[in-house]
């Protein structure tokens, strides 16, 4: 297992448009983040699955924003008419149950750039 | 309002010598409390954490101390090694009852180690 993948590494999109972000969590993992960090903050949670069902969104997850985890492995964030605030890294992080606490994996991320 | 504080954005050590990250937090109900070492271009790594009923747990070079009633935590590194730099987040978890261990970052601490 290579740990959890993020795909692209990076997106330069234009306002407006539509972006669509891959992570494969780490597959013994049924628990999936989804975190975003501007520059100089600390990640913030966006939002949590395990398995297939989401339990748990922020506020800082608009409208805008859907996530989804078919069948409880790969997870996608979609960002829909993306605007120049949404750019910044968005991580993803799997767990397992046993040992969730003692802190997730996390995927290298994808930078998201709004031009 | 900001409920985990790392009020130092950066610190220089020598090597060798100890180095001594701060973190501040103010939700009580925090539980469990994380370190999280980050390079660039990679996703936050764990390193070690505490629960909230202990006030120390050490890992090789590395030991965390918490103090509860200061709702204070420091990361002590002993002894200091140039690939210690990185920047290091300290986190904050609270159970929500949904499953999810929800972290709370601070904004990190930027560590050089001068050889």
């Amino acid at each position: 297992d290579t740990g959890v993948s993020q795909n692209p590494r990076h997106k330069i999109t234009k306002r407006g448009q539509n972006v669509t972000f891959r992570c494969d969590p780490i597959s013994e993992h049924n628990r999936l983040y989804w975190y975003r960090q501007t520059l100089g903050q600390g990640p913030e949670f966006l939002t949590y699955f395990q398995n297939e069902a989401q339990l748990e969104k922020s506020r800082l997850l608009s409208d805008r924003f859907s996530a989804e985890r078919p069948k409880g492995s790969f997870s996608t964030l979609e960002i829909q008419r993306t605007e120049q605030g949404d750019s910044a890294m968005y991580l993803c992080a799997s767990s397992s149950t046993i040992g969730a606490i003692y802190g997730y994996t996390f995927g290298s991320g994808t930078r998201l750039t709004v031009v | 309002d900001q409920q985990v504080k790392q009020n130092s954005p950066s610190l220089s050590v020598q090597e060798g010598r100890i180095s001594i990250l701060n973190c501040d937090y103010t939700n009580s109900m925090f539980d469990y409390f994380l370190w999280y070492k980050k390079y660039p271009a990679e996703g936050p790594t764990f390193l070690i954490s505490i629960s909230s009923i202990k006030d120390k747990n050490e890992d090789g070079r590395f030991t965390v101390f918490l103090n509860k009633s200061a709702k204070h935590l420091s990361l002590h590194i002993v002894p200091s090694q140039p690939g210690d730099s990185a920047v290091y987040f300290c986190a904050a978890s609270d159970y929500s009852g949904a499953g999810s261990y929800q972290l709370t970052f601070g904004k990190g601490t930027k560590l050089s180690v001068i050889p």
